[in-house]
């Protein structure tokens, strides 16, 4: 199993410019979570998706940032227009559809904007 | 609402030392508990995990217990490595919101040898 897979890993962009991060999840696996970390504001959750459903997008800083999954084997996470305070690591996961069942972490892209 | 609340760190630790990083929870009913661990560089992947009220979730040599008296789910190990220098987060998931997690601030772990 190749695990969550994102691309890229690290992405560096100027100011304004549009961002578009990509996951694959774990095949089989009907739940997918897009977060962002930074040293200040820890791990965020910025929204997920229920059978490529989005369920919950209240995480979302603002309307530069929209995340699409048209199908269960694939979601992106977009910024228009990037700004630097968007600079972080973005980390997608995914899991199946239970309380009990654990998230499996992608490695991560790291994004600095200029 | 559901939350956890993690011990604040950094946390310094001598090798072979006993380690211990608390961990309470609000939720009504039964979350179920994890601990996630993070590595320098890479993304959270699961540690341990206790789905029921007096559970104990262990590996690696870490161990947490699920109790319900004190809504608390503390990660400990007995002789901690160098190689155990990571983030710990405490996260719980319930099924009054499906799937969805809720995750601690995070523990940062040093072990110098």
């Amino acid at each position: 199993d190749a695990g969550v897979i994102q691309s890229p890993r690290h992405e560096v962009t100027e100011m304004g410019q549009e961002v578009t991060l990509r996951c694959k999840p774990i095949s089989g696996h009907n739940s997918l979570f897009w977060y962002r970390q930074t040293m200040m504001r820890g791990l965020e959750l910025l929204i997920y998706f229920n059978n490529n459903v989005p369920i919950d997008d209240s995480g979302m800083p603002e309307d530069r940032f929209s995340a699409k999954m048209p199908n269960a084997s694939f979601s992106t996470l977009k910024i228009q227009p990037s700004e630097p305070r968007d600079s972080a690591v973005y980390f997608c996961a995914s899991s199946l559809v239970s309380s009990y069942n654990e998230q499996f972490f992608g490695p991560g892209t790291r994004l600095t904007v200029l | 609402g559901n939350s956890v609340t993690q011990m604040e760190g950094p946390v310094t630790l001598s090798e072979e030392a006993f380690l211990t990083i608390n961990c309470t929870y609000t939720a009504t009913g039964y979350p179920s508990l994890f601990w996630y661990v993070q590595y320098p560089g890479e993304g959270l992947q699961l540690l341990l995990k206790a789905t029921k009220a007096d559970d104990k979730g262990s590996n690696k040599g870490f161990e947490a217990t699920y109790r319900k008296e004190t809504t608390s789910f503390h990660l400990e190990k007995g002789s901690v490595q160098v190689s155990d220098s990571a983030v710990y987060f405490c996260a719980l998931s319930h099924s009054n919101t499906g799937n969805q997690f809720y995750f601690g601030t995070g523990t940062s772990l040093t072990v110098i040898p």
